[in-house]
């Protein structure tokens, strides 16, 4: 089976300064999909980014960018410039592109100081 | 493009007692899944359907929980008898074959 750990449950960063967050997993399978969720308090589960393993690039999306180490099985996201939008829950996700389920990490909460 | 609809957003109800949520999926989304999400955790994949099929049930506690998705399309999910323990917010997400999936809004059940 599939485990996505994420060892920050909390962090805090200032606006406008850059913070990552940590996500590894584990896996036998070679074909998946990886995400990084945003949950604000309004518990809308929001897609911030994705990368397909077969990729060697690094994802990119704005303000938000990945660090996809497929022989470490790390994935970490990192948040540039954070704004005060971007408190929230933060859940790393696995998918295998087989379509089968989508395995959540258990969450790091994300508080963007003024 | 309307996104993933789940109803009720919150639902108060006492032990024993029964409930159910429903999720109308994105259209032409195959793949409908509910998860359980207990303050301060990571969504937990209670039922996985492909159509309406089921694909995953391993985590669902099927001597209380049930699910099932008409036609391929709408979906519930209930709880008879509720516990306390099943005090959660309750995701309803759908998706392509392949690729993210999209989530509702949820919904939060107390349990008293």
């Amino acid at each position: 089976a599939q485990t996505v750990t994420q060892s920050q449950p909390e962090m805090s960063v200032q606006e406008a300064e850059t913070v990552t967050l940590s996500c590894t997993y584990d896996t036998s399978e070679n074909n998946y999909y990886l995400f990084w969720y945003k949950q604000p308090p309004s518990r809308q589960m929001i897609l911030v980014i994705r990368q397909e393993a077969y990729k060697q690039q690094n994802a990119t999306e704005n303000r938000f960018s990945v660090n996809f180490q497929k022989a470490a099985k790390s994935f970490s996201l990192k948040i540039s410039d954070s704004q005060l939008g971007d408190t929230a829950m933060y859940f790393c996700a696995f998918k295998m592109a087989s379509g089968s389920r989508l395995t959540f990490g258990e969450g790091t909460q994300l508080t963007v100081n003024p | 493009e309307a996104g993933v609809a789940q109803s009720p957003r919150y639902k108060i109800i006492e032990k024993r007692q029964s409930v159910a949520f429903w999720c109308n999926p994105i259209s032409g989304h195959a793949t409908l899944y509910w998860y359980q999400q207990i303050l301060g955790q990571g969504p937990k994949l209670l039922i996985q359907f492909q159509n309406n099929g089921v694909v995953d049930d391993s985590q669902l506690p099927k001597d209380r929980f049930s699910a099932e998705r008409l036609k391929g399309v709408d979906s519930t999910l209930k709880i008879q008898p509720a516990k306390l323990e099943d005090s959660a917010v309750y995701l309803c997400a759908s998706s392509l074959d392949i690729g993210e999936a999209f989530f509702g809004q949820g919904t939060r059940l107390t349990v008293v």
